[in-house]
């Protein structure tokens, strides 16, 4: 069982929007602006994709953005593209000093 | 430009040892913490455990604590990822990743280890 929980799968059509949950606890999400996420497409390494909660690395479309409320963090991409479709992790820093990682998302784009 | 290259795909049978390595390039190694990844087939990224190139502070995630050894050798910027007795269950992707604060934004194109009899 993973430390952070994610929804297994989310879908939207191209232009649409959709948001992906993560829920953690006060030990991780919850006492640290310290959540990232990550893009994987079949077969390659993970991408970071926003970092320190809401933060967002050179060079990722500003279409991703993040968002922390209490224990739960989440992913929001907007104007979704066929290209979005991919596995998304959350990951938090946690009070013990590792990370975590969430289940991970399948996205679908229909 | 920060790059990460691993070590070539790898079979094994069970109970032989394996290490893996992830080779810097393009910072200064001994200033970062580097991190492994797991991934299993169809299953998600775990988190398996980070050491500071530095000093080597080496901080395992409770699911692997005593099952694999993370190590350095600064004087070739590698890092590895170390097994003394290899189980089907180890069979999976496994990526390094360079730390940046308190997330990974550099990764190694990943090792593939298969551990069958």
């Amino acid at each position: 069982q993973s430390a952070l929980t994610q929804p297994a799968s989310v879908s939207g059509s191209p232009g649409q929007s959709i948001t992906i949950s993560c829920t953690g606890t006060s030990s991780d999400v919850g006492g640290y602006n310290y959540v990232s996420w990550y893009q994987q497409h079949p077969g390659k390494a993970p991408k970071l994709m926003i970092y320190d909660v809401s933060q967002r690395p050179s060079g990722v479309s500003n279409r991703f953005s993040g968002s922390k409320s209490g224990n739960t963090a989440s992913l929001t991409i907007s104007g979704l593209q066929a290209e979005d479709e991919a596995d998304y992790y959350c990951s938090s820093f946690t009070s013990s000093s590792t990370f975590a990682f969430g289940g991970g998302t399948k996205l679908t784009v229909l | 430009e920060v790059q990460l290259v691993q070590s070539g795909a790898e079979v094994k049978k069970p109970g032989e040892s394996l290490k893996i390595s992830c080779k810097a390039s393009g910072y200064s190694f001994t200033s970062y913490w580097i991190g492994w990844v797991r991934l299993m087939p169809g299953k998600g990224l775990e988190w398996m455990g980070i050491i500071h190139a530095g000093d080597s502070d080496t901080r395992y995630s409770p699911s692997f604590q005593g099952q694999v050894s993370i190590s350095v050798d600064t004087s070739i910027s590698t890092a590895y990822l170390q097994w003394s007795s290899l189980k089907a269950s180890d069979t999976a992707m496994y990526f390094c990743a360079r730390q940046g604060g308190f997330n990974y934004p550099y990764w190694g194109q990943g090792t593939l280890v298969t551990v069958s009899s």
